[in-house]
């Protein structure tokens, strides 16, 4: 089956302006995750959506990020404006919804690299 | 923050068992053990989960304790392209909801040697 497909796969940017990552998850998933891995970290969630509600969104700068899962699919990330230390490579993962065989899976991460 | 400890890196030699250990001693009775990789520039990679028995798949094997409060992933003939930091946590038995997350800490990077 096609895995979690994120692009763009790499961005630069200058400081102060915005961007946005777009990924479309596994079909079928309810459950899709958006993760921020800082160099030398583990993935930190940022914002989990099932269907096309917020779960949890606690970790997220909600002064200047902002998601979306329109329809309960694809869902885009925006930063708006960006920050050096927003500088990270941003996962998306999603997985079913239930008690068995609910791992998520990965998508290869959007590298962000603001300047 | 992340409920288990792992040790910060270890070294394996190609073709031997890798062992790599985690403590969670404060995981609850509908928590399971997930472990999984994470290979230098791709997203985490899931490996095997269990509860209580020890699970094996065409992957690795787990172990865990009688009490749950540690366990250890078995990559049995480990290979270079199993180089990887490796990470392991603790999730709810049941999906949906915000403690469902996969909370991930700093892992262990695991070299394999030729």
């Amino acid at each position: 089956e096609a895995g979690v497909a994120q692009s763009p796969r790499y961005k630069i940017i200058e400081k102060r302006q915005s961007v946005a990552f777009w990924c479309n998850p596994i079909s079928g998933h309810a459950t899709l995750y958006w993760y921020q891995q800082i160099l030398g970290q583990g993935p930190k969630l940022l914002i989990q959506f099932q269907n096309n509600g917020v779960v949890d969104d606690s970790q997220l700068p909600k002064d200047r990020f902002s998601a979306e899962r329109l329809k309960g699919v694809d869902s885009t990330l925006k930063i708006q404006p960006a920050k050096l230390e927003d500088s990270a490579v941003y996962l998306c993962a999603s997985s079913l919804v239930g008690t068995q065989g609910t791992e998520a899976f990965f998508g290869q991460g959007t590298r962000l690299t603001v300047v | 923050d992340a409920k288990t400890t792992q040790p910060p890196s270890m070294d394996c030699a190609e073709g031997r068992a890798a062992n790599l250990p985690c403590n969670h001693s404060t995981i609850s009775g509908n928590e399971y053990v997930y472990w999984y990789r994470q290979i230098h520039s791709q997203g985490p990679q899931y490996i095997i989960h269990g509860l209580k028995n020890n699970e094996t798949n065409e992957m690795a094997s787990l172990i865990i304790t009688e009490d749950r409060k540690s366990s250890t992933l078995i990559l049995p003939h480990a290979t270079l392209r199993d180089t990887a930091v490796y990470y392991c946590i603790v999730r709810p038995r049941n999906s949906g909801g915000s403690n469902y997350k996969l909370t991930f800490g700093k892992g262990t990077l695991l070299t394999v040697n030729p």
